[in-house]
């Protein structure tokens, strides 16, 4: 069955950087690509950005850009979210998703818990 | 670009029908035909409930279903249960290449 497994939850410190692993199983991973989605407390479901498994490619959402960086690592079916110079304000569930640039992603990872504090 | 738009809440009685709008543009909802729903149920990942406006994904019930008109997807649940109780999101591919969702929607099911 298809899982997408999620690092732990962390804690990071203002302007420091944090990267969140996606680790995925039960299908080729190369023939899907991973959406980052966020939830801040009190907050709506956010687009972070999208990662082709097959070549890289990557769209990132405006508000992102610069901040974040989105990798997969095919020997290991591993998708990583790097993003840099955290605010208070980044303090969010971040989650994995496994789905098309199109927006439609039917299977989830179980999300990792992103608190940036001072 | 601007979240899609969604009530904030609605609400209804077990056995009742509800519909949640959500309302874009033409760079797009109007524009593409890739309209997801997902049910969010704090603590837990979201689900994808509705894809491509109207496709139900295996195992959703068809309680679910969902349309568009112009610039603005619905999501309508029959039948409403107890369970369906949950933040409801819209989300649209957009002209920019991008994804954007609405601001999402409680429901609560009286």
């Amino acid at each position: 069955q298809v899982q997408l497994v999620q690092s732990g939850a962390e804690v990071k410190k203002p302007g420091a950087s944090v990267k969140v692993s996606c680790k995925a199983s039960g299908y080729t991973f190369t023939s899907f690509g991973i959406s980052w989605v966020r939830r801040a407390p009190g907050q709506g479901l956010e687009w972070v950005g999208w990662i082709s498994a097959y070549d890289g490619h990557t769209k990132y959402a405006q508000k992102y850009q610069g901040r974040v960086t989105m990798t997969t690592d095919t020997s290991t079916s591993t998708a990583y979210m790097e993003l840099r110079s955290l605010r208070s304000d980044d303090t969010a569930v971040y989650y994995c998703a496994r789905g098309s640039l199109t927006g439609t992603t039917n299977y989830w990872g179980q999300g990792t818990l992103v608190t940036v504090s001072s | 670009q601007s979240a899609l738009t969604q009530p904030a809440s609605v609400s209804g009685s077990p056995g009742q029908s509800i519909t949640i709008s959500c309302t874009g543009t033409s760079s797009d909802v109007g524009g593409y035909n890739f309209v997801s729903w997902y049910q969010h149920h704090p603590g837990k990942a979201p689900k994808l409930m509705i894809s491509e406006v109207s496709d139900r994904p295996s195992g959703v019930s068809n309680r679910f279903s969902g349309s568009k008109s112009g610039n603005t997807a619905s999501l309508t649940i029959s039948g409403l249960q107890a369970e369906d109780e949950a933040d409801y999101y819209c989300s649209s591919y957009t002209s920019s290449s991008l994804v954007i969702f609405g601001g999402g929607t409680k429901l609560t099911v009286l």
